[in-house]
């Protein structure tokens, strides 16, 4: 079975500074990779998404995540943060048929 | 394109009462995911629909239950509600197969008293 850990739930950052949001992942075949975020009293909405093809993958809103095998990782970052950042953020997996698995997911605060 | 939609947004029940949660997928998405998201449990996977069959289920008892009806829209049926099945119920919808992206709806949020 796979599994996700999200390292930090609430990491704190000043508007302008680099984001990074941790994730690692267990699987023991090649899986999908996920970040979604959500904002207050909302659904998730899909940030970006690896699937086996380029290991950075860009997605919305200036967020990047690079997959790392060795490593089984798939950090978040974004060079500068903006408060419209500040939201919560879940790195999921997904192999083969099974359905997609979450982390606790991390809370990101962006002050001024 | 509408977006995954789900219906109520807010629903308020007393312990032992049923609550059926609606979902309609995005148009040509034929999968459809009920996930809970309770406070300090974070996202659970529920149950995965797919051409009106349940094609797998999460760690929940029986009297968590759904359908999807011949146009891919959804129903989750909660029986014998407990407090604790106070929670955010997301919906999401994918095309078929579930290693394909799920688009996720704004979500019913379920009270339970």
């Amino acid at each position: 079975a796979q599994s996700v850990t999200q390292l930090g739930s609430h990491v704190s950052v000043s508007e302008g500074a680099l984001v990074l949001l941790r994730c690692n992942y267990s699987s023991s075949v090649p899986p999908y990779l996920f970040w979604y975020v959500q904002y207050p009293n909302q659904g998730l909405q899909l940030l970006l998404k690896y699937t086996s093809a380029a290991t950075l993958v860009k997605g919305i809103n200036g967020f990047e995540a690079e997959f790392k095998k060795s490593e089984t990782s798939f950090h978040l970052t974004k060079p500068s943060a903006h408060m419209s950042d500040a939201a919560e953020y879940f790195c999921a997996v997904s192999v083969g048929y099974s359905t997609l698995t979450f982390g606790k997911g991390t809370m990101l605060l962006v002050s001024p | 394109e509408a977006g995954v939609t789900q219906s109520p947004t807010h629903l308020i029940k007393t312990r032992g009462q049923q609550a059926t949660l609606r979902c309609s997928p995005i148009s040509g998405h034929t999968s459809v995911y009920w996930y809970q998201q309770a406070l300090g449990l974070g996202l659970q996977f529920l149950l995965w629909y797919d051409e009106g069959e349940e094609r797998n289920r999460g760690n929940f008892p029986p009297r968590f239950s759904g359908r999807q009806f011949p146009n891919y829209s959804s129903e989750l049926n909660v029986n014998a509600l407990e407090l604790e099945d106070s929670a955010l119920y997301l919906c999401a919808s994918s095309l078929a197969g579930s290693t394909d992206t799920q688009y996720f709806g704004p979500g019913t949020r379920l009270t339970v008293l």
